[in-house]
């Protein structure tokens, strides 16, 4: 099956700096990589997402690299803010009728104000 | 403009004592899925539902059954629960057929007493 390792697991930056999380799959045949925000006491929410036909995407301050030769993806955040806070968790699915995700363990980013 | 509703938000039971927790969707979605999430961990997968078609997690214990009466709700049922059940539930829902996204609800956290 799929495992998926994310790092570092906690990751604190001053504000306006970049903050970068990444993580690394095994099944050559996930082929889609989401990127979940959860903020304490609340449900994981979907922030952005990338699938393999794709090597970039960016959505404002958020950005998804992939690599898939490497079975690696990257989640880039630039000009950090306090709420930016929160538990980042990256996952990997591949294409089946169930849509089943394999979560990273987490990374906590902490940004100081 | 909720999409995903679970009830209650909290949930106190005593040890042994049946639980039941549920989740609606406004989405239409032929996906449902429960996760127990437990803290500073990744949300772990109970079980799903593509439409009425249910799937079990092989390591999903007997204690944790689920019932989808219709597209919109469903429900997950803790037999009997122990200590170690005290946990976030999270209920997700996915278009399925091609739609990857895995939208989650607020989760539900039960405290066993």
């Amino acid at each position: 099956g799929e495992n998926v390792e994310q790092h570092p697991s906690t990751l604190s930056v001053q504000e306006g700096d970049s903050a970068v999380i990444k993580c690394t799959y095994s099944d050559s045949a996930s082929n889609y990589f989401p990127w979940y925000k959860q903020e304490l006491g609340k449900g994981p929410q979907l922030i952005i997402d990338i699938r393999s036909n794709v090597g970039e995407k960016k959505d404002q301050r958020i950005a998804v690299t992939l690599n898939k030769t490497a079975k690696h993806f990257s989640l880039h955040i630039t000009e950090t803010q306090p709420e930016d806070s929160a538990v980042y968790f990256c996952a990997a699915s591949p294409n089946n009728a169930g849509n089943m995700l394999t979560f990273g363990g987490g990374t906590r980013l902490m940004v100081k104000p | 403009d909720a999409m995903v509703i679970q009830n209650p938000r909290y949930q106190v039971t005593q040890f042994g004592k049946p639980v039941t927790l549920s989740c609606s969707q406004t989405l239409n979605h032929n996906v449902m899925y429960w996760y127990q999430q437990k803290s500073s961990q990744a949300p772990k997968l109970l079980f799903h539902y593509y439409d009425k078609d249910f799937n079990n997690e092989a390591d999903t214990p007997d204690n944790f059954q689920s019932r989808r009466p219709n597209t919109s709700f469903c429900f997950l049922d803790i037999r009997s629960p122990g200590l170690g059940d005290a946990a976030m539930y999270l209920c997700a829902t996915s278009g399925g057929r091609g739609s990857y996204e895995q939208y989650f609800g607020p989760g539900t956290r039960l405290t066993v007493t």
